[in-house]
């Protein structure tokens, strides 16, 4: 089945600095996610992706989709401690497969 | 989107018994999922509930530890059997919210088993 590789399992991030999470699949993805989870949360659906070379923003955050539907990236610029959380990726083929997830704190 | 009732939120459970977790959607959904979420991991797929059949489990998963039960559109239950304290993770409950906006999941049970 799919497997979503993601990194870094952690980013520790000065309060208004960038950062980067990216996910790899192992086979081609018909559509990739992104959750954000709070600390105590549940998962809370931010985006989809679909075609090749996406790119979608909601306001700091950017996502990307890469030409061979096989990769993703998720950039937050000027990063704020409302970003604390983890951000996982997770393809879909009729049933999520969740990336391991990148865990954000911020330094203020 | 979709509201989900998950109940109950947290418990503390002996060794050896059983929960039952339950998730109640406001809206009808032909599909349910259910995960577990190991303390500090990602999440991961139990089975795929479906109204009038029965459950899908994924590899690693069997129906005599985790058996669903799913009566209609709007209800599901998974039961935690015979627990040990490697049961000890959150479950979730998931529905999905139609072509291109993912899925909702419930608030999450979270299970001590001691």
């Amino acid at each position: 089945g799919q497997q979503v590789m993601q990194i870094p399992q952690y980013q520790h991030v000065q309060e208004g600095e960038d950062f980067t999470t990216y996910c790899n699949s192992s086979t081609t993805l018909s559509n990739i996610q992104w959750y954000k989870q709070r600390p105590g949360g549940h998962p809370v659906f931010l985006i989809q992706l679909v075609k090749s070379g996406e790119v979608k923003k909601q306001k700091r955050l950017t996502f990307q989709f890469g030409e061979a539907k096989k990769n993703s990236s998720l950039h937050i610029t000027a990063t704020q401690t409302t970003d604390v959380g983890t951000y996982f990726c997770a393809g879909d083929d009729y049933k999520l497969s969740f990336g391991a997830g990148t865990t954000v704190t911020v330094r203020a | 989107s979709a509201v989900i009732s998950q109940k109950p939120s947290r418990d503390i459970c002996q060794r050896g018994t059983s929960l039952t977790i339950q998730c109640q959607v406001d809206s009808q959904v032909t599909m349910m999922f259910w995960y577990r979420q190991q303390p500090g991991q990602s999440l991961t797929l139990i089975a795929t509930a479906n109204q009038g059949s029965e459950a899908t489990y994924e590899s690693g998963f069997v129906i005599d530890k985790f058996p669903i039960s799913r009566p209609n559109l709007t209800f599901s239950t998974l039961t935690v059997s015979n627990m040990s304290p490697e049961d000890s993770s959150i479950y979730l409950c998931s529905v999905p919210e139609g072509r291109g906006y993912g899925y909702t999941f419930g608030s999450g049970t979270r299970l001590t088993v001691v």
